[in-house]
């Protein structure tokens, strides 16, 4: 079993639909939850980051921590064609200890 | 710009050739990180370094590879007698103790 499992999609949608991109994990120890975007041949961009379980949202994104079920989401809210990306989750155990990646999932938007 | 670069962002090599990247962290971040992008999957971690000190290799870093960090700044990563294999995007990240990792934009290495 990989310590993080992402469903690589790939995912098309309309543009202004809500997307939600998910993650499972097997390792209770992960304290440290983020969400990257990867645009085609560049280095991933930070989108979230969160440490307890519950919702942190910031402008159209949502992400959410559920510890007990080791699930985490991120959720898009009227998405955007410039929303096209991969999307990575990452964990980690401490601050700044390596990063354990996700597959990704390859997000499209249509308009 | 102040974010991560790294250089070259692009090298094709021929197998058995000898190849080294350079990454710039941000300043003031006294941890740096490598990992390695193959297509469809997510990046994987090859090592890292606090300041000068090397402080974790994963077991991918075979001994063909070696990366250093000689004045606690930038960073260079080197493989030795390249393989087919080798072929995917190497990544550094940058950060503080206690805060996260951000990227650079890569560099994709084609082997031959």
């Amino acid at each position: 079993q990989k310590e993080v499992e992402q469903d690589p999609g790939p995912l098309s949608v309309p543009e202004g639909a809500i997307v939600s991109l998910n993650c499972t994990y097997s390792n209770s120890a992960f304290q440290y939850f983020m969400w990257y975007r990867q645009y085609s041949r560049k280095g991933p961009e930070l989108l979230m980051y969160t440490y307890s379980s519950g919702n942190k949202e910031d402008g159209r994104f949502t992400a959410q921590v559920d510890k007990s079920s080791k699930y985490i989401s991120l959720f898009i809210r009227d998405s955007q064609p410039s929303d096209s990306a991969t999307y990575l989750c990452a964990i980690t155990q401490g601050g700044s200890e390596k990063l354990v990646f996700g597959k990704g999932t390859k997000l499209t938007v249509n308009p | 710009d102040t974010g991560v670069s790294q250089n070259p962002r692009h090298k094709i090599t021929k197998r058995g050739q000898n190849v080294t990247f350079r990454c710039d962290p941000i300043s003031e971040h006294n941890r740096l990180y490598w990992y390695r992008q193959t297509l469809g999957q997510g990046p994987e971690f090859l090592t890292y370094f606090q300041n000068e000190a090397q402080l974790e290799k994963s077991r991918l870093l075979s001994d063909r590879f070696s990366a250093e960090r000689p004045k606690g700044s930038f960073s260079t990563l080197e493989i030795q007698r390249t393989e087919q294999g080798d072929s995917a995007m190497y990544l550094c990240a940058s950060t503080r103790t206690g805060e996260t990792q951000y990227f650079g934009p890569g560099t994709r290495l084609l082997v031959l």
